[in-house]
């Protein structure tokens, strides 16, 4: 079974560092990209980047280019989201998910399957 | 603000078929892939590419796409589909979006 498990729920203050997880099983890990999606409270999901555990290959949104840092420890399956000074609006759910790219000739197509189940953290003085 | 953009809420009476839709101007290139999220729960997948199902998602859920518009039709809405769905794709620049998503109510 594919599977992806995130590392538990943090809280945290602004100003602090923080790095969470992703680890990946039943499946090649080097061979799939791995997508990070932010949730904050009560708003929908935006497509934070992607990166390609096989070599490092990392694509972020503009939104979020600066703001995070995606990395993979392609020994250990996991993949990591990290932020080196919190701030409160980060307060979100933080879900991982395995992101499948097919492309031909006629359109291109990309999803991601399975997700994590999600890490909720909380930036708060 | 995102470049797909889905209506915010559509209702359905139960058993009735109910189109959700995606417009964005690169569903011209590249296919829409949807997902559910019910309260306190992951996103699921349930449509990517022209019209592929995941292993376990039930046949009433199909995909259509036509120029800039992608579609989740569910038909036969039951009760257990009232959820969120959301949309995804590209945007104009090949960075990966999401629309800004869907509240089904099922009646």
């Amino acid at each position: 079974e594919v599977q992806l498990v995130q590392s538990g729920a943090e809280v945290k203050k602004p100003g602090e560092s923080l790095k969470i997880s992703c680890k990946g099983s039943g499946y090649s890990f080097t061979s799939y990209w791995i997508g990070w999606v932010r949730q904050m409270p009560g708003k929908g999901l935006e497509w934070m980047g992607i990166i390609y555990p096989g070599d490092s290959d990392t694509r972020y949104s503009p939104s979020f280019q600066g703001q995070v840092t995606i990395s993979a420890d392609k020994s250990i399956s996991t993949a990591y989201l990290q932020w080196s000074s919190l701030k409160a609006s980060d307060t979100a759910m933080y879900y991982c998910a395995r992101h499948i790219v097919v492309v031909t000739a006629i359109r291109s197509n990309n999803w991601f399957d399975p997700w994590g189940q999600g890490t909720l953290v909380t930036v708060s003085s | 603000s995102s470049e797909l953009t889905q209506d915010p809420a559509v209702s359905v009476a139960l058993g009735q078929t109910v189109r959700i839709t995606c417009q964005g101007d690169s569903l011209r290139s590249y296919y829409a892939s949807w997902y559910q999220q019910k309260p306190g729960q992951a996103p699921v997948l349930v449509i990517y590419g022209k019209n592929n199902r995941p292993s376990g998602i039930p046949d009433r859920f199909s995909g259509s796409s036509s120029g800039n518009t992608a579609s989740l039709t569910i038909t036969g809405a039951q009760a257990e589909d009232e959820a969120d769905y959301y949309c995804n794709s590209r945007d104009s620049s090949g960075h990966g979006v999401f629309g800004g998503g869907t509240k089904l109510t099922v009646l």
